[in-house]
């Protein structure tokens, strides 16, 4: 059965700095992984889809990076903002069962400091 | 650029009413789905939707049913609300199944079973 974790559950940073997210899956056969942003009271925003033939995917600040043979996923923030303080979320679909099956880690809460 | 819509955005029942949650997307997918959202539990899904016409269970099935009323709709009903089913209810959607495509959220509907 698929599992995903994000380690740390919690952040904290001053502004400016940059920052690892970390994101493990059990079974490396996926299909691609998604990064999303949870603000407090709010939805999901996507922030990045990485297919499972891609090793990196950039958007502005954000860099998300894939392993498949360790099971890992990175999202990188740089020059991190106050702006960035949410909760960030991986999920990768699951297969054999329910099609369309996201499976979320538990997030990883960032607080950025002014 | 609404996205996915659901309403309403808050709600009380009481134990053993019934309501319907409602969710409209305007980007033309073909895959929608609902989602529950728990403390220490993370987003699991209640039921699917690969395309218009279609409808599958989800990891957490129990005390809901679902309606694809066309490609934009998905409804899902609580036939007989209980303390239980006090979550955070989050629809996407997909172009196809999540597997090949980057899912959407709308905002959620809080609703509290006393």
């Amino acid at each position: 059965k698929q599992e995903v974790t994000q380690i740390p559950a919690a952040l904290s940073v001053p502004e400016g700095e940059n920052l690892v997210l970390n994101c493990s899956f059990t079974d490396s056969a996926i299909y691609n992984l998604q990064w999303f942003r949870q603000d407090p009271g709010k939805g999901l925003t996507s922030l990045l889809l990485i297919q499972s033939s891609q090793r990196e995917q950039t958007s502005g600040r954000l860099n998300a990076s894939l392993d498949k043979s360790s099971g890992r996923s990175t999202l990188y923030i740089a020059a991190s903002q106050p702006g960035d303080s949410a909760t960030y979320l991986c999920a990768v679909p699951h297969y054999g069962g329910s099609q369309g099956n996201l499976i979320f880690g538990k997030g990883t809460k960032l607080s950025v400091k002014p | 650029n609404a996205g996915v819509t659901q309403t309403p955005k808050f709600q009380v029942l009481k134990t053993g009413q019934s309501m319907t949650l409602q969710c409209a997307q305007d980007m033309n997918h073909n895959s929608m789905y609902w989602y529950r959202q728990d403390p220490g539990m993370g987003l699991r899904l209640i039921y699917y939707s690969a395309s218009e016409g279609t409808t599958d269970k989800g990891e957490v099935p129990n005390g809901y049913n679902v309606s694809r009323l066309n490609k934009r709709e998905f409804s899902l009903r609580l036939e007989s609300a209980a303390p239980s089913q006090t979550s955070v209810y989050f629809c996407a959607s997909s172009e196809a199944f999540v597997g090949n495509t980057e899912a959407f959220f709308g905002q959620g509907t809080r609703l509290t079973v006393v």
